[in-house]
């Protein structure tokens, strides 16, 4: 069975601190990998989206990477800030398939 | 439009009614997906369309799920019986690739519906 987890599954860090978020996926057959921001009550936002060739993306405070060997991305945000508070879901997409994590809560506080 | 629109933005139904949720993605965006989010749970991919086409509904709930998309744009997520274990979020996206697996297909959301089935 294809499974998407996410450690932790809620984060409370002070305003400033650097942090990283863990996703772990089963089975490597990926095409892509992808993070999204959920704000409540919103919809999801598209973070950063990693090929299944690469290794990492970068936008901003943001940086994720991808390490099909071991089945792991990780999102690492630089410098947090309280507007970061959110939910951040991970999303693997096989061929025909698209699976997301649970999330991550995080709220940053000022 | 600018982005993914969905309606209604939110849906108070008695069990047994049928519901339509009605998604218009982005202008020019070929590939339409449909997911659920029940409180407490993870995201739920239900299904996905290829143009009007949808290659896999095996994500669908039950058989009283259906959707369809009718040309290339607007997608209606059609819900019949309805039971209290319906009440979710159902979220629309779309994404400019014809083929799910391709690499750069981003996938934009929609604001969902939240449904609720007393």
């Amino acid at each position: 069975k294809q499974e998407v987890t996410q450690i932790p599954a809620a984060l409370s860090v002070p305003e400033g601190e650097n942090l990283v978020l863990n996703c772990s996926f089963t089975d490597s057959a990926i095409y892509n990998l992808q993070w999204f921001r959920q704000d409540p009550g919103k919809g999801l936002t598209s973070l950063l989206l990693i090929q299944s060739s690469q290794r990492e993306q970068t936008s901003g405070r943001l940086n994720a990477s991808l390490d099909k060997s071991s089945g792991r991305s990780t999102l690492y945000i630089a410098a947090s800030q309280p507007g970061d508070s959110a939910t951040y879901l991970c999303a693997k997409t096989s061929y025909d398939k698209v699976i997301f994590g649970p999330g991550t809560s995080l709220s940053v506080i000022p | 439009g600018a982005g993914v629109s969905q309606s209604p933005s939110n849906k108070v139904t008695e069990k047994g009614k049928d519901v339509e949720l009605r998604c218009d993605p982005i202008s020019g965006h070929t590939a339409l997906y449909w997911y659920r989010q029940s409180l407490g749970q993870g995201l739920e991919f239900l299904i996905y369309f290829q143009g009007n086409s949808a290659p896999d509904k095996s994500g669908l709930p039950s058989d009283r799920f259906s959707a369809e998309r009718t040309g290339g744009s607007v997608s209606t997520l059609t819900i019949q019986r309805t039971q209290q274990e319906d009440s979710a979020v159902y979220l629309c996206a779309s994404s400019p690739g014809v083929v799910l697996a391709r690499a750069k297909n981003i996938q934009y959301f929609g604001a969902g519906t939240r449904l609720s089935v007393l």
